[in-house]
């Protein structure tokens, strides 16, 4: 059974902390992690991509990926209120696009002003 | 990425009926996606279209709820067949792109009566 768990909130977070976001997944030969914002009505968009251990950076985010643990997660530095969101932990267990993503329950996250 | 317009974007149906909702990609693509995200919840894949076969279900999912047409390689539509309430849920289309990325379509926001 492949399986995506998240801590569904909600995360709440002060303007301008680090918000950490977390997930796990269960199936060790998983390729590919994503995260997604989901916005309320709308569709997810996509934060962040990791393939290999270590961390990735882009922008204000940063995510972290430790196969060993089976453990993905998400740093969001400098929380705006525009962050306020869905946050989606999705895998792809097969790697090679052939296949659809996994997807976790998602975090829900507040930057409060 | 690829641009996804999905159709309609909302609608309202009567216990019993069938909607079917279209999806338009704006390059080829060989893989598209079909998801249900209910009320609350995450996503869910429904099942895998590629063209030219027959579409692959995820388990719970099954063709004569749920049919599926990919004739080309830029349009594929999903059918939700015999609808009831447990049927209202958004319905997504995505495409996968470049390392296994997935991008997803507006949505069609269902509501069954």
């Amino acid at each position: 059974q492949k399986e995506v768990e998240q801590n569904s909130g909600p995360l709440s977070v002060p303007e301008g902390a680090i918000a950490s976001l977390n997930c796990t997944y269960s199936d060790r030969v998983s390729q590919s992690f994503f995260w997604y914002r989901q916005y309320s009505g709308k569709s997810p968009e996509l934060i962040m991509s990791i393939y290999s251990n270590g961390d990735k950076e882009d922008g204000r985010f940063t995510a972290q990926l430790n196969k060993a643990s089976q453990y993905v997660s998400l740093l969001i530095r400098d929380s705006q209120p525009s962050d306020s969101a869905t946050y989606l932990c999705a895998v792809n267990y097969s790697g090679g696009g052939a296949d659809g993503l996994t997807f976790g329950k998602g975090t829900h996250l507040i930057i409060q002003p | 990425s690829a641009v996804i317009s999905q159709k309609p974007s909302r609608d309202i149906c009567q216990r019993g009926t069938s909607l079917t909702i279209q999806c338009q990609v704006d390059s080829q693509v060989t893989m598209m996606f079909w998801y249900r995200q209910q009320p609350g919840q995450s996503l869910t894949l429904i099942a895998t279209a590629n063209q030219g076969s027959e579409a692959t279900y995820e388990s719970g999912f099954v063709i004569d709820k749920f049919p599926i047409s990919r004739p080309n390689l830029t349009f594929s539509t999903l059918t939700v067949s015999n609808m009831s309430p447990e049927d209202s849920s958004i319905y997504l289309c995505s495409v996968s792109g470049t390392g296994d990325i997935q991008y997803f379509g507006a949505g069609t926001r269902l509501s069954v009566l």
